[in-house]
């Protein structure tokens, strides 16, 4: 059964700097890899979607890598503003079955 | 503009009692999914359905049921039988399984 795991669970950081949050799945025969925000009280946002035959995915000051082999997919944030602020979510498909979920890390940006 | 629309946007239950969740959906997409979210446990699937008149069992399915009459309907019935049904519930759909999936903004159900 795949597990998704996030590291660190909260992180907090002063504005301006460039920051990774980690994502790792433990069975690699995956469809995708979706990258997702959510803020306080909120519905979730999508950031990055990676398809298994990428590498990565970029938006605005947001990249998104992948390694399938290794299990793991790490989100970089360049140059954070306090609008970032926020849980960022990991979640994978694999195979026919819907999306699994890491719990998240929550992220403040101190201005 | 297309999306998910999920109501009441809160919504609270009496000990007993039934209530059912809506989700309604105008992206045209076949796949539609419920997730529980719970503080510190991430999300959890409820029931998927990936076309009309058919739906599968999540991870955490006991306690509740669901209908997909239509395309652009999956509501959510929490029964009594649900015993601790306090969190948040989120409502997706997407094209396929392996596509990537919209939210909607949620349904915050409390037990008073």
């Amino acid at each position: 059964k795949q597990e998704v795991t996030q590291i660190p669970a909260a992180l907090s950081v002063p504005e301006g700097e460039n920051l990774v949050l980690n994502c790792s799945f433990t069975d690699s025969a995956i469809y995708n890899l979706q990258w997702f925000r959510q803020d306080p009280g909120k519905g979730l946002t999508s950031l990055l979607l990676i398809q298994s035959s990428q590498r990565e995915q970029t938006s605005g000051r947001l990249n998104a890598s992948l390694d399938k082999s290794s299990g793991r997919s790490t989100l970089y944030i360049a140059a954070s503003q306090p609008g970032d602020s926020a849980t960022y979510l990991c979640a994978v498909s694999s195979g026919n079955t819907p999306l699994v979920f890491g719990k998240g890390t929550r992220l403040s940006v101190i201005a | 503009d297309g999306g998910i629309t999920q109501s009441p946007k809160y919504l609270f239950r009496k000990e007993g009692q039934n209530v059912t969740l809506s989700c309604e959906q105008n992206l045209n997409h076949d796949a539609m999914y419920w997730y529980r979210q719970d503080p510190g446990q991430g999300l959890r699937l409820i029931y998927y359905s990936q076309i009309v008149n058919d739906f599968q069992k999540g991870d955490i399915a006991e306690g509740y049921s669901v209908s997909r009459e239509k395309k652009e309907s999956f509501p959510l019935t929490v029964t009594s039988a649900q015993k601790n049904p306090t969190a948040f519930y989120l409502c997706a759909s997407s094209i396929g399984p392996t596509y990537g999936y919209t939210f909607g903004s949620g349904t915050r159900l409390t037990v008073v």
